[in-house]
């Protein structure tokens, strides 16, 4: 079965540019999320979105950073302008999402993909 | 927000030997998670706890969900040079969102 895809692997830039990571999640997987990975501050949740709708986007860290689902296999993470402390690890991963009868929802665990290494000269 | 304290955060061990890591937590988790990650790849889920007192066994992994649900730990059995990663533990309060751990980096010397 294939896993999460994401691209691209690796993305080096200047500051100032335009950058954009992709996701394709688990196919029939209804939840999808976006973290971020540095050595300072671990794995970091950005936003998630269930049935495509984004649920929490908390995590966003301003204005400059945008994510959109338009549709159950596809995922766009959009960093405008992007600035050097933007260099991290971005992670997208999936998971089934099933509420239940009583109060009683499914924690289905999240799949990661292998991730997109961006440097922000 | 909740924060998990993963410990230790690196172990060097002889090929051969048990190894054993938790996780602590002031919160209370209904479900916790065990992944490895390799470099220049992402987490890889080993084992999932649902319930208050689980233990689950993977191949040579076990892993335990506190009974306070607060604590998780995982133990390798005879570890080999291929378990060397870095190992993270997860918590999950509500069905969608993780809170990770620092992580366990394991190194196995031959």
């Amino acid at each position: 079965d294939a896993g999460v895809i994401q691209s691209p692997r690796h993305e080096v830039t200047e500051m100032g540019q335009e950058v954009t990571l992709r996701c394709k999640p688990i196919s029939g997987h209804n939840s999808l999320f976006w973290y971020r990975q540095t050595m300072m501050r671990g794995l970091e949740l950005l936003i998630y979105f269930n049935n495509n709708v984004p649920i929490d986007d908390s995590g966003m860290p301003e204005d400059r950073f945008s994510a959109k689902m338009p549709n159950a296999s596809f995922s766009t993470l959009k960093i405008q302008p992007s600035e050097p402390r933007d260099s991290a690890v971005y992670f997208c991963a999936s998971s089934l999402f099933t509420r239940g009868l009583v109060r009683q929802n499914s924690n289905q665990p999240q799949h990661f993909g292998d991730g997109t290494r961006l440097s922000i000269l | 927000g909740q924060q998990l304290n993963q410990s230790p955060q690196s172990m060097f061990i002889q090929e051969g030997e048990d190894v054993s890591m938790n996780c602590t937590s002031s919160s209370i988790f209904n479900t916790w998670l065990w992944y490895k990650q390799d470099p220049g790849e992402g987490p890889v889920l080993l084992i999932a706890l649902y319930k208050a007192g689980e233990l689950t066994s993977n191949g040579r992994l076990t892993a335990q969900f506190g009974i306070t649900r607060k604590d998780s730990f995982l133990n390798i059995s005879a570890s080999i040079p291929s378990d060397v990663c870095i190992y993270f533990c997860a918590g999950q309060r509500t069905p969608r969102q993780l809170t990770f751990g620092s992580g366990t980096q394991l190194t196995v010397l031959p």
